[in-house]
């Protein structure tokens, strides 16, 4: 059983350059959530996806950033002109939906972007 | 205001002994559920438990316990018997609102808590 995998792991960038990251979520899972984590603080939501469609954007998101997931497996998260405030862990999550309630997320290992 | 609060950055816990985590939170809604995710030095979320605002009974998951005052708002944490392999970032969080098929779960966190365990 695989879990969730995040591509790559550590990703260091010039400001002003563009980044791509991607996320592989549990096989199953229709549901996909991208975070983003500063150090000292817990991860904080970007986005949200049912199956391919983008439902929700935190304000979070700039301009600068988009996601998309394509065929509602894989998803990507693109940040323009990376700027330093950008620097944090990315983290993606998946998750199932059930009759139940608990629908816990799975997280990934995160993508860890350190812009100069 | 701070939808989840953990007042404690940091704690150390000898080995074996029992180990309480504090959260509270703030929410209007009646729907909600409350997660524990343990964060290693690796950097991966794992979660741990879950308590959903309706369940009458604590949730329990092995050496986890969720010590639930809804009244308080609160959502403790009890970890027993603590090993060297509990020493992780612990972080509470929150979904608000009534589950629905195409409603976004997303998790509002904490900035978490600190455990070391003392050999």
């Amino acid at each position: 059983d695989t879990g969730v995998s995040q591509d790559p792991r550590h990703k260091i960038t010039k400001r002003g350059q563009n980044v791509t990251f991607r996320c592989d979520p549990i096989s199953e899972h229709n549901r996909l959530y991208w975070y983003r984590q500063t150090l000292g603080q817990g991860p904080e939501f970007l986005t949200y996806f049912q199956n391919e469609a983008q439902l929700e954007k935190s304000r979070l998101l700039s301009d600068r950033f988009s996601a998309e997931r394509p065929k509602g497996s894989f998803s990507t998260l693109e940040i323009q002109r990376t700027e330093q405030g950008d620097s944090a862990m990315y983290l993606c999550a998946s998750s199932f939906r059930t009759s139940g309630t608990v629908n816990e997320q799975f997280f990934g290992p995160g993508t860890r972007l350190t812009v100069l | 205001a701070q939808k989840i609060t953990q007042t404690q950055p940091g704690m150390f816990v000898q080995e074996k002994e029992a180990v309480t985590l504090d959260c509270t939170y703030d929410t209007s809604d009646q729907s909600y559920g409350l997660f524990w995710y343990k964060q290693p030095s690796s950097g991966e979320m794992i979660f741990l438990i879950y308590q959903g605002s309706y369940d009458e009974q604590n949730a329990t998951e092995g050496r986890y316990s969720l010590n639930f005052q809804k009244a308080r708002k609160s959502a403790n944490l009890v970890i027993s018997a603590s090993q060297l392999g509990d020493s992780a970032m612990y972080f509470c969080a929150m979904r608000e609102g009534v589950i629905s098929n195409f409603g976004n779960e997303k998790l509002t966190f904490g900035t978490g808590t600190r455990l070391t365990i003392i050999p």
